[in-house]
């Protein structure tokens, strides 16, 4: 149980264009989800903290107009890089807290890794 | 624990020996603490939590060890298999902030090999 999934598994895109990223909690309803961004060789830096129902809060630094965020269902996130550049190549990880289990462990997805030309 | 840097610390280890990994975190607010395990090209894997009204958890043939009074947390992995080799990471939350859920607050990692 608790299996997270993202689409694509990996995307290459032109500078300029958006790119769509879905997390999926496949087995487990979850009002908060996660999505964070790891490049190479770095830990993993929280980007975003995604509410059902409601505006995503954002971490310190991150763009919300560049990186946006909705969480239209119980099961359903997605991040849309805007206009995305080269700088924004990176791994794109989500993480999901079943609903009703407040601050216990967050099962992440697989991630996606973004690259942009 | 504070994300920076280039390169990851390594350990490296004879295959079924012990190994202990370390972490030191920055935020004394923080009471909820969990290792995760990470292989090239994947997501976190979850490998065993921690509250911090414990000092010690184990789990199968994993062992973590919370040091509140110097901020201190270690993943000590016994009788170390191939299949160990990874990058593991410690993780950091609030459960009583207040308000909604918070995310984690990751370290920095440490590459973990296992020596034939």
């Amino acid at each position: 149980g608790a299996v997270v999934s993202q689409h694509p598994s990996w995307v290459i895109c032109k500078s300029g264009t958006s790119v769509k990223i879905e997390c999926r909690s496949l087995d487990f309803q979850a009002t908060t989800m996660f999505w964070y961004r790891q490049f190479p060789k770095q830990s993993l830096m929280l980007m975003a903290t995604s509410n059902e129902g409601s505006k995503a809060t954002y971490e310190q630094g991150v763009e919300k107009d560049k990186f946006l965020i909705n969480h239209a269902s119980l099961t359903l996130s997605t991040l849309t890089v805007t206009s995305a550049h080269p700088e924004d190549s990176s791994f794109y990880i989500c993480s999901a807290e079943p609903w009703g289990r407040v601050r216990e462990t967050q099962y992440f997805g697989p991630g996606t890794r973004l690259l942009v030309l | 624990g504070e994300s920076v840097g280039l390169h990851l610390p390594t350990l490296s280890v004879q295959e079924g020996d012990n190994s202990i990994i370390n972490c030191a975190y920055s935020n004394s607010a923080s009471d909820y603490f969990i290792w995760y395990k990470q292989e090239s090209g994947k997501g976190p894997q979850f490998i065993i939590d921690i509250r911090s009204n414990m000092d010690k958890r184990q789990g199968q043939r994993v062992t973590v060890l919370l040091n509140k009074t110097v901020k201190h947390l270690s993943l000590q992995i016994a009788a170390t298999q191939p299949g160990d080799s990874a990058v593991y990471f410690c993780a950091e939350t609030s459960m009583y902030s207040g308000g909604g859920a918070d995310g984690l607050t990751f370290g920095k990692g440490t590459h973990l090999i296992i020596q034939p």
